[in-house]
């Protein structure tokens, strides 16, 4: 069966600092990727989506970026975090049968 | 592009009363609406969903149906249970992509 793992699980970083998130899928091959932000008591926002190793598409301009060096690896980065980017990020998975599954997140407290 | 309007924001029920959430969608090509339950710190979790070649679905307690032609779905969970507070969402197909839209979601109480 798939597996979607994501870590770290919680992450505290001061304002100007870079980031790092990490979203691996288990049990698939060729995924469908996505990169969502969610913040505190709010709904859904696509950042990034990837249907390919190297094939980024980004929703919304922002200080985020996005890579995908091996078929089931998703990593969301930024050179210098701002307050903003606090949230609840969520990686999912999907084929092209539509179904998107998530992965249990990462809570990013910027200070 | 496509666009989710999802309502109540907040719904209150009493256990073992059924529970309806409402969404609406702007894309008449959207052809796959699935429903999340979301858990507080946890990721979201797909429970139902519904192509637009059916206009309903159930497993067990909870149902979704389809209205195409006024562009409605629905989210129905009978006989609720405490572990169904949670926050649902809804979400349609961006036609053509591999995306959704999400609604806005609804808070469930369910009331012991």
């Amino acid at each position: 069966s798939q597996t979607i793992h994501q870590w770290p699980a919680t992450l505290v970083q001061p304002v100007g600092s870079p980031l790092s998130l990490e979203c691996t899928v288990e049990g698939t091959s060729n995924p469908n990727l996505y990169w969502y932000r969610q913040a505190a008591g709010r709904g859904l926002q696509l950042l990034f989506y990837s249907v390919g190793i190297g094939q980024i598409s980004s929703e919304v301009p922002q200080n985020l970026s996005a890579s995908r060096p091996q078929d089931r690896q998703f990593i969301l980065s930024s050179k210098k975090l701002l307050l903003s980017d606090s949230g609840f990020y969520l990686c999912a998975w999907s084929l092209i049968s539509y179904e998107q599954y998530f992965g249990p997140g990462t809570r990013l407290t910027v200070t | 592009g496509e666009n989710v309007e999802q309502h109540p924001s907040t719904l209150s029920v009493q256990e073992g009363d059924s529970a309806v959430i409402k969404c609406t969608y702007s894309d008449s090509a959207s052809n796959y609406f699935p429903w999340y339950k979301q858990e507080l710190g946890k990721g979201p979790q797909l429970i139902i969903d519904i192509r637009s070649n059916v206009g309903e679905k159930k497993d067990q307690r909870i149902a979704v149906t389809l209205n195409k032609t006024a562009k409605h779905f629905s989210l129905h969970i009978t006989e609720t249970q405490p572990e169904d507070s949670a926050v649902y969402f809804c979400a349609g197909s961006d036609s053509g992509t591999y995306k959704y839209i999400f609604g806005t979601g609804t808070r469930l109480k369910v009331l012991a």
